[in-house]
């Protein structure tokens, strides 16, 4: 099956901006969903399909898929926004399964 | 108020069976595709199953296939895992999410808080 690749940890400083990635294997990553995940809670939906921010997420957060890779961007990334956020995608080989990312641990110095 | 409520977790020996369900409400339950995504704490999310609104479109990870069994009663507004052969590797916090569409995705916009399952003799 296919596999979501992050990195383990990212950090941002207060304010700026960073980009999450979730790269795919060889083949394209569609149908890519994100997601935000705090100590002790379930993950909460942020961004999905093309251009969806769910409501009552910040339009700080948005995405874009180029190839292989999808990306979270973060624009003037807050304090509450430090948690773990993962990917999920199609998986490209064995499709209709979905497939989650690893997970990246975001630090907001 | 979109709400999920998982039950039916708990201890289990090897090789048992556990069933679990989800209650769904604030929402048209039957209108929406849900799964199930488990989490070994301190770990990440793996996709468990998927069922669409009507039962049509079911689907497993490779993991689970032929071991749990995903189903829904939409009269009920319940969603349910039954778990046969339970393993080792299959403790874990078991999530009830809900699908953003009728037809499974990607899209979960709506968790429960889940309910652990441990696998222990």
């Amino acid at each position: 099956s296919s596999e979501l690749t992050q990195d383990p940890a990212v950090s941002v400083a207060l304010g700026q901006t960073v980009r999450i990635t979730c790269q795919g294997d060889s083949r394209r990553v569609y149908y890519t969903s994100w997601y935000q995940q705090k100590p002790g809670h379930a993950p909460v939906l942020v961004f999905y399909g093309e251009n969806y921010r769910p409501s009552g997420i910040p339009d700080r957060f948005s995405a874009s898929t180029s190839g292989n890779t999808a990306s979270l961007t973060i624009t003037g990334a807050q304090a509450e926004d430090e948690a773990d956020y993962y990917c999920n995608s199609r998986d490209s080989s064995r499709n209709p399964h979905v497939v989650f990312g690893g997970g990246t641990k975001l630090t907001v110095l | 108020e979109v709400q999920l409520v998982e039950s039916g977790g708990g201890l289990v020996q090897p090789g048992k069976s556990l069933r679990l369900s989800c209650v769904a409400s604030g929402f048209t339950f039957d209108d929406y595709a849900m799964h199930w995504v488990r989490q070994v704490p301190g770990k990440g999310l793996e996709w468990v199953s998927h069922i669409s609104w009507n039962s049509g479109n079911i689907d497993y990870a490779d993991s689970v296939k032929g071991r749990f069994t995903i189903s829904r009663d939409n009269a009920k507004s319940s969603l349910y895992l039954q778990m046969n052969s339970l393993r080792a590797e299959d403790m874990a916090l078991y999530y009830c999410a809900k699908d953003a569409a009728a037809a499974p995705g990607t899209a979960l916009d709506y968790w429960g808080q889940g309910t652990l399952v441990t696998v222990s003799s």
